[in-house]
């Protein structure tokens, strides 16, 4: 059973620059999370996407845009690229509330994509 | 506001010498509280979910407990393999598509 796919692995930007970054859920999952970790710190929530639409975003400006496709996959793009986005992003995948049943919370993480800016 | 905050920020153990580690947390209602063991350069990976006060969970040397205002990761005779960073995460009831982490507790367990 493939975990969460994230690519690519390693990414080096200059400022101003536009950056694209991709995640494949987990198999049975259809809501993708994504997070940002700056070094030392603990993820931060970016959005989350369900049936490819935004479903809740954190508080990061519009600079920051994601997209889902109808397998489930997503992306994240970046745009004006600023020093201080340079982190590790992280690919969260979940399975959907089910009606009438407990609602599946566990987020299952990816490996990550280590964007620097320079 | 909504925060978790954990401590210490850094552990270093004796292979064999137990200890816990803390998670206290300030939420608008709390559906979940979760934690994660991460290694440099990697993605968090999986341990717990806990979810109401009371409530214990075990898997091996792990056992992570639950009260009202903290959570408790207790790792009984660590080994080497043990060292990675700690992350505690909340799930608030009034959004639970978000989760907010603390910074970590990074553990060393020397031989």
């Amino acid at each position: 059973d493939a975990g969460v796919t994230q690519s690519p692995t390693h990414l080096i930007k200059t400022r101003g620059q536009q950056v694209t970054l991709r995640c494949s859920p987990k198999s049975g999952h259809d809501t993708v999370s994504w997070y940002q970790q700056a070094l030392g710190q603990g993820p931060q929530f970016i959005f989350q996407y369900y049936e490819e639409e935004e479903r809740q975003r954190g508080n990061f400006p519009d600079r920051f845009s994601g997209h889902q496709f109808p397998n489930y996959s997503s992306e994240l793009n970046v745009n004006a690229l600023l020093l201080g986005d340079s982190a590790l992003y992280l690919c969260a995948s979940s399975p959907s509330r089910l009606a009438g049943g407990p609602i599946q919370e566990t987020q299952y993480f990816g490996p990550g994509t280590r964007l620097l800016v320079l | 506001e909504d925060q978790v905050t954990q401590s210490p920020e850094a552990l270093r153990l004796q292979e064999g010498e137990s200890s816990s580690l803390n998670c206290s947390y300030t939420v608008s209602g709390l559906r979940g509280l979760f934690w994660y063991r991460q290694d440099p350069g990697k993605g968090p990976e999986f341990l717990f979910t806990l979810y109401s006060a009371g409530e214990e969970k075990e898997k091996e040397r792990l056992k992570a407990t639950l009260t009202k205002k903290e959570s408790f990761l207790h790792i009984t005779a660590p080994k080497p393999e043990d060292s990675a960073t700690y992350l505690c995460a909340v799930q608030p009831s009034y959004n639970t598509d978000k989760l907010i982490f603390g910074t970590g507790t990074r553990l060393q367990v020397f031989p």
